[in-house]
């Protein structure tokens, strides 16, 4: 069956310090990938796409890397800060069509 | 950014009545939203895929007849649970892909209690 794993529920590191997010995924060939942040209560907010052909992507203080041939996707925030703090999502789309299927989300909870 | 708007933010209404919750893209044409179903604690499902001008399409196990979708205009996608029951309490969330980048823009989503 399909899956996209996220492999930790929550995850609580020091101010400064850098988070690293794990997504994996079974039996899906996406185009690409992408993260969001979410809030609680409200909608998610998109962060990063990475393509298949891209191995690593920034944007500021983050950083994602796609491994197609590991599956498996990593997030991650230099410098950390307590505004961090949210939940984040892997998402992507079977069939390109922009139907994104997303992973359980991991809690990241930045301590001053 | 490109914005979607959802409305209402809050409902909360009777076992068996009928909600209907707005999904509008301001500042671009969508001709396609997406709408989700969040439990707490829970990652967002995919519920179906509205398609402006043309029947929605519904994830498997999910109840178009109950799930009533309709995307009448390429800024407008509306969602009706109808014969709502407890178990229909839920954060229903729209989307919109707003370029061709690729990245879905997200309503502010509406929280559901059906007592």
């Amino acid at each position: 069956s399909q899956k996209i794993e996220q492999n930790s529920e929550a995850l609580n590191i020091q101010e400064g310090k850098t988070a690293t997010l794990t997504c994996n995924y079974t039996n899906y060939s996406p185009a690409y990938l992408q993260w969001y942040r979410q809030d609680p209560g409200r909608g998610p907010v998109f962060l990063l796409l990475i393509r298949e052909n891209e191995k690593e992507k920034r944007k500021e203080r983050l950083k994602v890397t796609f491994d197609t041939t590991l599956k498996q996707s990593l997030f991650h925030i230099t410098a950390s800060q307590p505004a961090d703090s949210a939940t984040y999502l892997c998402a992507l789309s079977p069939g390109g069509n922009n139907d994104m299927r997303f992973g359980a989300g991991t809690r990241l909870t930045v301590k001053p | 950014g490109a914005v979607v708007s959802q409305h209402p933010s809050r409902v909360i209404c009777k076992s068996g009545t009928s909600v209907k919750i707005e999904c509008r893209s301001l500042d671009f044409q969508a001709t396609t939203m997406f709408w989700y179903r969040q439990f707490p604690k829970q990652s967002l499902m995919l519920m179906a895929t509205s398609n402006e001008g043309s029947k929605a399409t519904y994830e498997q196990g999910v109840e178009k007849d109950k799930f009533l979708i309709n995307h009448a205009s390429l800024t407008l996608s509306t969602l009706t649970v109808t014969s709502a029951h407890p178990e229909d309490s839920s954060f229903y969330i729209c989307s919109a892909r707003g370029s061709n980048t690729g990245e879905l823009f997200f309503g502010e989503g509406s929280r559901l209690t059906v007592l």
